[in-house]
């Protein structure tokens, strides 16, 4: 299983951008780059994926190094409801997705 | 799409007792997966199947744990003789594959105490 390292945690001000990384130095070169999160007594949701461009959706954005060796997770705008575990997965078609213990972030009123 | 449901929500055995639990993917989804999480951690992967076929099991899956997933449909995973160690939440993820990025979407899991 790919390897992927993010902070055990992490804090931020309520409606202040927040920036999350991840290392994955072995990535291979059709290695995906997923996160996901998971909010308190539910599973995890997904929030966004890339392999080498970077990505925009409407909950976040994904940050791909050029190398791919690390990426970074962005909230624009953290709100207490993205206060979650955010987890970072490398993923292969027809391979499984093995999840970290990842990055538990706070946001603070 | 009414997601991806388990059931129970929570479940209290006794020390030694089978236990099942059921989910049911979103309907045209083709892979479902079995995680395990423990307080602290990530969810540890279990076994996946696609369709029927179950492909993969995890090297830490005892014998005592069997998943079935008749016609392709929804899943049931099985623990006999249930040990304290076994107390975990139990996860259920599915997913489309055969596009060239697949998401796993979860239920919210079955929660499984062992006395």
């Amino acid at each position: 299983d790919a390897k992927t390292t993010q902070p055990n945690s992490m804090e931020s001000n309520e409606e202040e951008p927040v920036h999350l990384p991840c290392n994955h130095s072995t990535i291979s070169g059709t290695d995906y780059i997923h996160w996901y999160r998971q909010l308190p007594s539910q599973g995890p949701e997904y929030v966004i994926h890339g392999l080498t461009s970077n990505v925009n959706n409407r909950m976040a954005s994904l940050a791909i190094a050029e190398d791919r060796k690390s990426s970074t997770l962005i909230l624009h705008r953290a709100t207490l409801r993205d206060a979650a575990v955010y987890y970072c997965i490398l993923t292969n078609t027809g391979n499984q997705f093995y999840f970290g213990t990842g990055t538990s972030l706070t946001v603070i009123p | 799409d009414t997601g991806v449901s388990q059931n129970p929500r929570h479940k209290i055995t006794k020390r030694g007792q089978n236990v099942t639990f059921r989910c049911d993917p979103i309907s045209e989804h083709n892979r479902l997966y079995w995680y395990r999480q423990t307080l602290g951690q990530g969810p540890e992967f279990l076994t996946y199947f696609q369709n029927e076929a179950q492909l993969e099991k995890s090297r830490l899956l005892s014998d005592r744990f069997s998943a079935e997933r008749p016609k392709g449909s929804f899943s049931t995973l099985e623990i006999q003789r249930t040990e304290q160690g076994d107390s975990a939440m139990y996860l259920c993820a599915s997913s489309l594959v055969g596009t060239y990025d697949e998401k796993l979407f979860f239920g919210s899991g079955t929660q499984l105490s062992v006395l």
